[in-house]
């Protein structure tokens, strides 16, 4: 089964507005990641946050975390046109074995 | 200097032929990983590799094999390639074991005719 599902699955909004997406999952993890994917480009790691913690900051960025209901938030203050690209939640699988499962990412779009 | 990199770009070829991808890293990183990411975005792990111990996703075809000949480099192998082979092919690696941060190359996106 896929873990990680974000939505909305594309997202417009104005420059200098928040933006925010989510992600479920459906396992236990010990900790959850948000990705950027520029077009045509490979990710780029934003913030972790483990199992233990309930939020993180990262400049703009802020993540939480649910375990109780298995999901996450990321939320991009601010937004600025460079902020234009696809995002992804990624957790373990738990057994340590088959590295990061990914869901099918946000494409988020900064109008100016 | 690029930490993650791969080649080539771009790749297109005919069904049935052999083709390989290069990866390596330069970050010093004993976990390498390639990934598959299909037309609508979704990136799917194919192989994991730590200290010489390869874990493969069971869904991935025998087609497809991973070779490294040091700690630093990934390549991908793949045989008898299929038109359902079209995709985005990314190598990451970590430090952190399978649960760590994942550094990603720029991808391979390869075409079958």
């Amino acid at each position: 089964s896929q873990q990680g599902e974000e939505d909305p699955q594309a997202l417009s909004i104005q420059e200098g507005e928040n933006a925010t997406m989510n992600c479920s999952y459906k396992t236990s993890i010990n900790n959850l990641q948000w990705y950027r994917q520029n077009s045509g480009r490979g990710l780029v790691h934003l913030i972790l946050i483990r199992s233990n913690e309930r939020e993180k900051h990262s400049g703009r960025l802020r993540v939480t975390l649910d375990t109780s209901k298995k999901s996450s938030s990321l939320l991009i203050t601010a937004s600025r046109a460079a902020d234009t690209a696809s995002y992804f939640c990624a957790t373990d699988a738990g057994g340590g074995a088959d590295g990061l499962t990914f869901g099918k990412g946000t494409h988020l779009i900064i109008q100016p | 200097d690029t930490a993650v990199s791969q080649t080539p770009k771009y790749l297109v070829t005919q069904m049935g032929n052999d083709k390989s991808i290069k990866c390596e890293q330069n970050l010093g990183h004993d976990t390498m990983y390639w990934y598959k990411q299909d037309s609508k975005k979704f990136l799917k792990i194919m192989f994991s590799y730590n200290n010489k111990e390869l874990i493969i996703n069971e869904t991935v075809p025998n087609r497809f094999s991973p070779k490294s000949p040091d700690k630093a480099h990934l390549n991908l192998h793949i045989n008898s390639l299929e038109l359902g082979d079209s995709a985005v092919y990314f190598c990451a690696s970590t430090s952190g074991g399978t649960r760590g941060i994942q550094y990603f190359g720029a991808g391979t996106r390869l075409s079958v005719l």
